[in-house]
């Protein structure tokens, strides 16, 4: 099966600074990725996707990039604010369906 | 759409009883998984169901673990019997097939005293 790393585990940034969360993929049929933010007490709710199409894709504030050759994506936060901080989970989708989550990052915004 | 509707929030019961989890997937979607979220081992994906079909079970912890999925729109998960190790907060999550994201439920608690 698919196996996905998180790194770091932990984040402290100053408000209005960057927060990149890094994520590696084991199986390179995984075609599908998708970045989750879970707040307290809340189920996890996707904050942007990326296809392995496509190398780079932005949202406002929020990007996301792909290297399919090397099997690993990051997630790119800029000028945090504290409603960011929040724990985030990256995840591979393989060819099989399946969703595999990472071990999440807890991001702390320091106002 | 209501989203993805989990009950109960909150479940507490004792050691050896039996427990049971309960998901409405979201309308159209066609594949639903049932995840187990706790700090020493994150999001564990315990089951995949495609079309009312379990397609992987392996993350089933054990025995104790059954799920089903008799129609289109209804799962659950259950425990019996339900041990202290097994409490978690166990998420539900739906989708269609293929490059699309899964829309989580709001969980429910469990703590098995």
């Amino acid at each position: 099966g698919e196996n996905v790393e998180q790194h770091p585990s932990t984040l402290s940034v100053q408000e209005g600074d960057s927060a990149v969360i890094k994520c590696t993929y084991s199986d390179s049929a995984s075609n599908y990725f998708p970045w989750y933010k879970q707040e307290l007490g809340k189920g996890p709710q996707l904050i942007i996707d990326i296809r392995s199409n496509v190398g780079e894709k932005k949202d406002q504030r929020i990007a996301v990039t792909l290297n399919k050759t090397a099997k690993h994506f990051s997630l790119h936060i800029t000028e945090t604010q504290p409603e960011d901080s929040a724990v985030y989970f990256c995840a591979a989708r393989n060819t099989g369906n399946q969703f595999y989550f990472g071990t999440g990052t807890s991001l702390t915004v320091i106002p | 759409d209501a989203g993805v509707i989990q009950s109960p929030r909150h479940e507490v019961t004792e050691m050896g009883q039996e427990v049971t989890l309960r998901c409405k997937p979201i309308s159209g979607h066609n594949s639903l998984f049932w995840y187990r979220q706790t700090m020493m081992r994150g999001l564990e994906l315990l089951i995949y169901f495609n079309n009312n079909v379990p397609i992987d079970d392996s993350g089933m912890p054990e025995d104790r673990f059954s799920a089903k999925m008799p129609n289109a729109s209804f799962s659950t998960l259950k425990i019996q019997p339900s041990e202290p190790r097994d409490s978690a907060v166990y998420f539900c999550a739906s989708s269609r097939q293929g490059n699309t994201e899964a829309f989580f439920g709001q969980g429910t608690r469990l703590t098995v005293v």
